[in-house]
């Protein structure tokens, strides 16, 4: 199972938006809707954004959004933030019944 | 509060064996399912080993299939990994994570501190 595809680098200065694309088969990302996005700060743990490709959980900001289309999930961030600076995972489901990770993104805030 | 508390991390030799554990507290832990994720530092994420609620079933990564092993013991609230023939590839930091249960994604809402497995002679 390889790793989900993932831009090595995103930026983009404070109130703009950005999208990170997380690229996968039809064996993941294109097979189900349980995509997943995780914000991880340095020497922290990573916080879950959005799970089931487009909701959020309780408490986290909906300037984080996320959508699917065919093999390809995306993550936006609206109104960037200072504190956006971070790396950014993607997971999916497998037809394995197993998860695989995306290979990270590192936004830089401008 | 919720915890999670790994061991068990060390330095073993290539070919040798680890078991981690991962003490909970804090949460009925029979109602959540768990993970492992490893990450070597300054690196990716990668998603190691899930076992359900009652552990009745698994899985595993294929870069550890038939090498790991994910265990629970709900009388002790505690969830382990069972690593074998260890490589120098499986160098990282090891975290367990627990599952919110929303759906059947990878949605872990709290993790552990990690602890480090090194793979050397």
């Amino acid at each position: 199972q390889s790793a989900l595809a993932q831009p090595a680098s995103v930026s983009g200065s404070p109130g703009q938006s950005i999208t990170i694309s997380c690229t996968g088969t039809s064996s993941d990302v294109g097979r189900n809707n349980f995509v997943t996005w995780y914000r991880q700060h340095p020497g922290q743990a990573p916080k879950l954004l959005i799970y089931d490709v487009t909701i959020r959980p309780s408490g986290v900001s909906d300037r984080f959004s996320g959508s699917k289309s065919g093999n390809t999930a995306s993550l936006t961030i609206s109104g960037l933030q200072p504190d956006d600076e971070a790396d950014y995972y993607c997971t999916s489901y497998t037809t394995s019944s197993i998860y695989v990770f995306g290979t990270g993104t590192e936004v830089t805030v401008l | 509060e919720v915890q999670l508390v790994e061991s068990g991390g060390g330095l073993v030799q290539p070919g040798g064996s680890l078991r981690l554990s991962c003490a909970a507290s804090g949460f009925t832990f029979s109602s959540h399912w768990m993970h492992w994720v490893r990450q070597v530092p300054g690196k990716g994420l990668v998603w190691v080993a899930r076992i359900n609620n009652d552990g009745s079933n698994t899985g595993h990564a294929d870069s550890v299939k038939g090498r790991f092993t994910i265990s629970r013991d709900n009388a002790k609230n505690t969830v382990y990994l069972e690593m074998n023939s260890l490589r120098a590839e499986d160098t990282a930091v090891y975290y367990c994570a627990r599952d919110a249960g929303y759906s059947f994604g990878f949605e872990a809402d709290f993790w552990g501190q990690g602890t480090l497995v090194t793979v050397s002679s």
